[in-house]
């Protein structure tokens, strides 16, 4: 099976918050990511999250690790029409500096 | 700085041929990656170069090889093109292989007919 598993679709409403989950299978994962992208471009690194943490926030980014469930969330708060775009969740393991992507979530949002 | 610059942005190539992609990493990283990213897929690592040498390989086979050169930009080329590596090749560059920080490239649309 995917090492890094993602819903492949989510449709939200300008102004609401978005959730996108992820969900990964290797416990010796050290850094876990979000990336972004848009169009016909590469991907952005949108944050990232070392696994010691719970949360971090970063401006209406919040991301939540739950290392025991092996689940890893993006909050995008005051969601707009320009978040839309696919949201890739990876994580690298330790020893390893190569981030293993999941499939994307395509994130959309209407007016 | 720039960022990461990939050339060319579209390519057609018939099954059987040879492609050449290349990638020049953004100022001061000295590690390329190339991904291979299918449609309605996430991207696939192929492999990593750091100062020069291969770094770390996917699971691909040998007709995808590399370079890196001394001024840390990339190649990747494919031989005997089949129809299912058309596909969109990103290459990330960072610094000393840092876990964090990889800067993507807009990619090369490879299209195999």
């Amino acid at each position: 099976g995917e090492d890094v598993e993602q819903s492949l679709f989510l449709s939200v409403r300008e102004g609401d918050s978005s959730v996108i989950n992820c969900t990964y299978t290797d416990s010796s994962s050290t850094y876990l990511y979000w990336y972004k992208q848009e169009p016909g471009a590469g991907l952005q690194l949108l944050t990232y999250i070392f696994s010691n943490m719970d949360m971090k926030q970063d401006q209406r980014l919040t991301v939540l690790l739950n290392k025991k469930d092996k689940h890893l969330s993006l909050r995008i708060a005051d969601t707009q029409t320009g978040d839309s775009a696919i949201y890739f969740c990876a994580e690298s393991i330790k020893g390893s500096y190569i981030p293993t992507f999941g499939r994307g979530t395509s994130l959309i949002v209407h007016p | 700085e720039t960022g990461v610059t990939q050339s060319p942005t579209h390519l057609i190539k018939t099954r059987g041929q040879q492609v050449t992609l290349r990638c020049s990493s953004q100022s001061g990283h000295n590690t390329v990656s190339w991904y291979q990213q299918a449609l309605g897929q996430g991207p696939q690592f192929i492999f990593q170069y750091y100062r020069e040498e291969e770094n770390g390989r996917g699971n691909f086979p040998p007709r995808f090889s590399g370079l890196q050169f001394p001024n840390y930009s990339s190649e990747l080329n494919v031989n005997a093109l089949e129809l299912d590596d058309s596909a969109l090749y990103l290459c990330a560059s960072s610094f000393e292989r840092a876990n964090y920080g990889y800067t993507f490239g807009s990619g090369t649309r490879l299209t195999v007919v």
